[in-house]
């Protein structure tokens, strides 16, 4: 079975602070996404990754795709209120496997 | 940015009654969409891969008699709760594919509270 193991599951922190969520499967992906989910809508796209040792950046976020393409890193930098969401992760396969989800990871951030 | 539409955006209705939910690419053609069910405070899980022009493979634990999927174009997958009852009270959520590209782009969801 494959899996994508997010972690922190659930983080609460004050405005300012910095964070780091993590993505990690034993899987190798062609592809890897980030979401943010906000209370009553669907998943927002934020980012795709699919070369290994990739680094992009979205304002204060910043995506990282392992060299192995079996992680990733989502840094978010002087945290804000608006930062608030549900982020899942999710990998994707060429060839027809269905993409995997993480199982999220939950930010409260404090004003 | 790829947009998905989905409709209603809440529904209620009475236990018994089947509730039908379409999903829509909005600005391109989606040959793969899935459909999601959300719990509170929970992670997506995946009910079925609708695919255009056939059948729908549904995951493990899904009744697809239930849960009633048609994807009779490019742009658009219907999702028809047959028979609603309260335990189908939750979160329904689409994806579209773009191409061949592996990034789905969901829908903003439908929730559904049956009585």
């Amino acid at each position: 079975t494959q899996l994508l193991e997010q972690s922190p599951q659930f983080l609460s922190i004050q405005e300012g602070e910095n964070l780091t969520v993590y993505c990690n499967s034993s899987s190798v992906f062609s592809s890897l996404q980030w979401y943010r989910q906000e209370p009553g809508e669907g998943p927002v796209l934020l980012v795709t990754v699919v070369t290994g040792g990739e680094v992009k950046k979205l304002k204060r976020l910043t995506f990282q795709f392992g060299d192995a393409r079996k992680d990733s890193s989502l840094h978010i930098t002087a945290a804000q209120p608006g930062d608030t969401g549900l982020y899942l992760c999710a990998g994707g396969y060429t060839g027809g496997f269905k993409t995997i989800f993480g199982a999220g990871t939950r930010l409260f951030v404090k004003a | 940015g790829a947009v998905v539409s989905q409709h209603p955006s809440w529904v209620i209705c009475k236990s018994g009654t089947s509730v039908k939910i379409e999903c829509r690419s909005l600005d391109f053609q989606a040959t793969t969409m899935f459909w999601y069910r959300q719990f509170p405070k929970q992670s997506l899980m995946l009910m079925a891969t609708s695919n255009e022009g056939s059948k729908a493979t549904y995951e493990q634990g899904v009744e697809k008699d239930k849960f009633l999927i048609n994807h009779a174009s490019l742009t658009l997958s219907t999702l028809t709760v047959t028979s609603a009852h309260p335990e189908d009270s939750s979160f329904y959520i689409c994806s579209a594919e773009e191409g061949a590209r592996e990034t789905q782009y969901f829908g903003p969801g439908t929730r559904l509270l049956v009585l």
